[in-house]
């Protein structure tokens, strides 16, 4: 398996410009997470999603952030509109069957910057 | 609130020698914890779980210890190589959350 894949790699964008991640988990991972790693807050789990289920989206900073999963196999993290403070690496991790002590798979990460 | 710190000093250390990173954490009672390492540019990359009745956890040069008396999980590279060089996280989980400490920065001089 190519492990978790997410794209663009890197994004640069113009504040006020929407800017959409995308991510393919693991094939037979049935719970999907989304992280934003900065020098000053670490890894923060954005949002959780379980057989493409929402279960958890308060890390979700603000209305401007939203995430779907329409299938198994894709997700994305939508941001609009972008902000410099959004400016990151955007990390997707997926996992089995979360809970029991699975571990977490995570892809390469999209670094973000909004000018 | 729920506390993870792990050494806040990057640890600079010479070939062959052994490295211990700490990670305390408060207001948890995690049944497990994990240890990650990180690339620059790179996703973390799972190392080792160790579950809340195991004391010491080995995989080849890595021992990871876990007191939860102390609330502590002490995590060492022994005999470390430059290749070694990387962040390392420790996590625990919240109900379906896992939460990561800082990391250390380790850096190993040949």
């Amino acid at each position: 398996d190519a492990g978790v894949i997410q794209s663009p790699r890197h994004e640069v964008t113009e504040m006020g410009q929407e800017v959409t991640l995308r991510c393919k988990p693991i094939s037979g991972h049935n719970s999907l997470f989304w992280y934003r790693q900065t020098m000053m807050r670490g890894l923060e789990l954005l949002i959780y999603f379980n057989n493409n289920v929402p279960i958890d989206d308060s890390g979700m900073p603000e209305d401007r952030f939203s995430a779907k999963m329409p299938n198994a196999s894709f997700s994305t993290l939508k941001i609009q509109p972008s902000e410099p403070r959004d400016s990151a690496v955007y990390f997707c991790a997926s996992s089995p069957v979360w809970g029991g002590g699975t571990e977490a798979f995570f892809g390469q990460g999209t670094r973000l910057t909004v000018v | 609130s729920q506390k993870i710190e792990q050494n806040s000093e990057a640890l600079n250390i010479q070939e062959g020698k052994t490295a211990t990173l700490t990670c305390n954490y408060t207001n948890y009672s995690p049944a497990y914890l994990q240890w990650y390492r990180q690339d620059p540019g790179r996703g973390p990359v799972f190392l080792l779980l160790i579950r809340e009745n195991e004391k010491e956890k080995r995989k080849e040069r890595l021992k990871v210890t876990f007191d939860t008396t102390l609330k502590q999980s002490l995590f060492h590279i022994t005999a470390s190589q430059p290749a070694d060089s990387a962040t390392y996280l420790c996590a625990l989980p919240n109900d379906y959350k896992l939460s990561f400490g800082a990391g250390t920065t380790v850096t190993v001089r040949a």
